[in-house]
């Protein structure tokens, strides 16, 4: 399965600041994902990026909030903008391969 | 869109026993029915996965069933080990599409 990794591992962040998490694959991929998962709960779909094209938002996330970049089929980017507590969660990218979805380590935010 | 349920959201088993978690979908279109593991603090991991097109499909302890009509499917993990034990997730969607978790099941398994 591809490798993925995301950048920073974890961050701690002062409300009213923006982070941007990186999101790296080894091998080229149509679709990436990018969901959120809260302290002990599941995973919630945040959007869907695709090379060439504006990322598609589930309800709820809003580009203002989450934008996204996808300059190319290996790398994309998540911001979470003007960060307040409710955004600490952790943040995973995740990857369509041969019909299978993985997921990278994801990010550990902490907003204080 | 696609709602995913999940029951139990908690399991405990004796080491040995056997395990099932069942999950229903709401969305006829979804084909792809993934379950991951996630042990504390590590990534979701892919486990295994059916499609629409089979009923069962196994691999070694772990087996999993589908009932298109019924939209349900369920996770069978038999002789339970201690390291079987984390949070299981199902998930329904398209192929080639995302797909919606279910809010997880934590399974323990006691030695």
């Amino acid at each position: 399965s591809a490798v993925i990794s995301q950048k920073p591992s974890r961050d701690i962040c002062q409300r009213g600041t923006s982070l941007t998490i990186q999101c790296q694959v080894d091998s080229q991929v149509t679709m990436m994902f990018w969901y959120r998962q809260q302290p002990g709960q599941s995973l919630t779909l945040i959007a869907t990026a695709n090379q060439g094209s504006e990322a598609t938002y589930e309800s709820g996330f809003v580009i203002d909030k989450f934008p996204i970049s996808r300059p190319n089929l290996t790398f994309s980017t998540l911001t979470v903008s003007n960060m307040s507590p409710e955004d600490s969660s952790i943040y995973l990218c995740s990857v369509e391969e041969a019909w299978e979805q993985y997921f990278g380590p994801g990010t550990r935010l902490t907003v204080t | 869109g696609e709602n995913v349920e999940q029951h139990p959201s908690t399991l405990s088993v004796q080491e040995g026993d056997s395990a099932v978690i069942k999950c229903t979908y709401s969305d006829s279109a979804s084909n792809y029915f993934p379950w991951y593991k996630q042990e504390l603090g590590k990534r979701p991991q892919l486990i295994i996965d059916i499609r629409s097109n089979v009923g069962e499909k196994k691999d070694q302890r772990i087996a999993v069933t589908l009932n298109k009509t019924a939209k349900h499917f369920s996770l069978h993990i038999t002789e339970t080990q201690p390291e079987d034990s984390a949070v299981y997730f199902c998930a329904a969607g398209a192929s080639y599409d995302k797909v919606i978790f279910g809010p997880g099941t934590s399974l323990s398994v006691i030695p």
